[in-house]
């Protein structure tokens, strides 16, 4: 079975750029997740959907950064503009909605910003 | 605001040691803890505990709960190389969906 699908793998670029990245979460899953994972602060929680719909999104760290998820089968976080204090590994996850599901974790995105 | 605590932070152990890892949380209106393993990519999951005192085993690994100290341990007997990893402990509430709050894990290396 396909896990959850995340592109791209590796982003390079330079500060003020846009960067999007994409998320594909394993067929049938109703919650999607965006994490960010950085040395001095472990695994963070940015945001999250159930049916689509941002449930929590207190974990955006500011107006810089965007999530969207147009359909159950797609999600991105887009940052604009970009800045060095952006890189880190970004993880999209996904689970059934439901008690006692737990979540499945992409390979991650390895963001950097120059 | 939920709290997640792991430790040791770092263990280096040779093939064969047995390791017994340390995970207490803070959280308001617990639902579950989950314990998660990760490579170089991405964190797999490993077990859910929701009661306490009730052990769930996979292999080698094995993990408990209890809900009236606010802890849970990981255990890995007969370590292997392919065991080092950072193992990450999350917890999840009632009120919040799906929602997890992370440790900041336990760097295992496991040396031959």
């Amino acid at each position: 079975d396909a896990g959850v699908i995340q592109s791209p793998r590796h982003e390079v670029t330079e500060m003020g750029q846009e960067v999007t990245l994409r998320c594909k979460p394993i067929s049938g899953h109703n919650s999607l997740f965006w994490y960010r994972q950085t040395m001095m602060r472990g695994l963070e929680l940015l945001i999250y959907f159930n049916n689509n719909v941002p449930i929590d999104d207190s974990g955006m760290p500011e107006d810089r950064f965007s999530a969207k998820m147009p359909n159950a089968s797609f999600s991105t976080l887009k940052i604009q503009p970009s800045e060095p204090r952006d890189s880190a590994v970004y993880f999209c996850a996904s689970s059934p909605l439901g008690v006692g599901q737990p979540q499945h974790f992409g390979d991650g995105t390895r963001l950097s910003i120059l | 605001e939920d709290k997640v605590v792991q430790s040791p932070l770092s263990l280096v152990v040779h093939e064969g040691d047995t390791v017994t890892l340390n995970c207490s949380y803070e959280v308001t209106n617990f639902r579950s803890l989950l314990w998660y393993k990760q490579e170089k990519k991405a964190p797999t999951f490993l077990f859910m505990l929701t009661s306490s005192g009730i052990e769930k085993k996979s292999g080698r690994l094995s993990s408990i709960l209890d809900k009236k100290e606010l802890f849970s341990i990981l255990n890995i007997t007969a370590t292997q190389t392919g065991d080092s990893a950072i193992y990450l402990c999350a917890v999840e509430r009632e009120t919040s969906g799906s929602r997890l709050t992370f440790g900041e894990g336990t760097q295992l290396t496991v040396n031959p």
